[in-house]
């Protein structure tokens, strides 16, 4: 199973919106459209972010949101603050395996 | 609230072997799943096996599969993670995480670093 595609990096200035691409194929994405997000910063572990493309746990803010569309599914982050600059990871279902994606480094400038 | 805690990890030769450990509160940990996930120094995170609530089903990602073994003791609320033949490109951080209707992760801990070296 190969990771899915995400960008290295993206950044974006407080109060502006960024987009996250991650990208799979009709053996993840494409067939189950169960995606979750998650965010990491440095030195803790993975935090749910978005599950089954656009929910968000209890406690998430609503300025995060997510969207599907064929084999790519996409995270946005509105009115970036400061405290969103973290590694953020994609991850699919894939028939009884799981997979991520590489990871994409947000930097808020 | 939910909270899992690894350990076990440390520095071991190649081809050694080596039992990680989660241990689980704030939830009834024999309703729920649950995953390995690991992360080498500076990558991302790779999905490393599920085990279902009862322990009578796992899966293992391919990189791995066949060198570990992932169990449960309900009765501890502890999640196993066995490691065997460690190869130096097994240098992570593992992390345990609760499962989500067999669809998501959605509780994670802080990880436990497993270095493989002579």
């Amino acid at each position: 199973q190969s990771a899915l595609t995400q960008p290295a990096s993206v950044s974006g200035s407080p109060g502006q919106s960024i987009t996250i691409a991650c990208t799979g194929t009709r053996s993840d994405i494409g067939t189950y459209y169960l995606v979750s997000w998650y965010q990491q910063h440095p030195g803790k572990g993975p935090k749910l972010i978005l599950y089954e493309v656009t929910k968000r746990p209890s406690g998430v803010s609503s300025r995060f949101s997510g969207s599907n569309s064929g084999n790519t599914a996409s995270l946005t982050i509105s009115e970036l603050q400061a405290e969103d600059e973290a590694d953020y990871y994609c991850c699919s279902y894939a028939g009884s395996s799981w997979v991520f994606g590489g990871g994409t480094k947000l930097t808020v400038l | 609230q939910v909270q899992l805690v690894e350990s076990g990890g440390g520095v071991v030769q190649p081809g050694r072997s080596l039992r990680l450990s989660c241990t689980a509160s704030g939830f009834s940990f024999s309703d729920y799943a649950m995953h390995w996930v690991r992360q080498a120094p500076g990558k991302g995170l790779e999905w490393v096996a599920v085990i279902s609530h009862d322990g009578s089903i796992t899966y293992q990602g391919g990189s791995v599969k066949g060198r570990l073994t992932v169990s449960r003791d309900n009765s501890k609320n502890t999640l196993y993670l066995d490691l065997n033949s460690l190869r130096t490109e097994d240098t992570a951080a593992y992390y345990c995480a609760k499962d989500l209707e067999w669809k998501h992760l959605d509780y994670w801990g802080q990880g436990t670093l497993v270095t493989v070296s002579s």
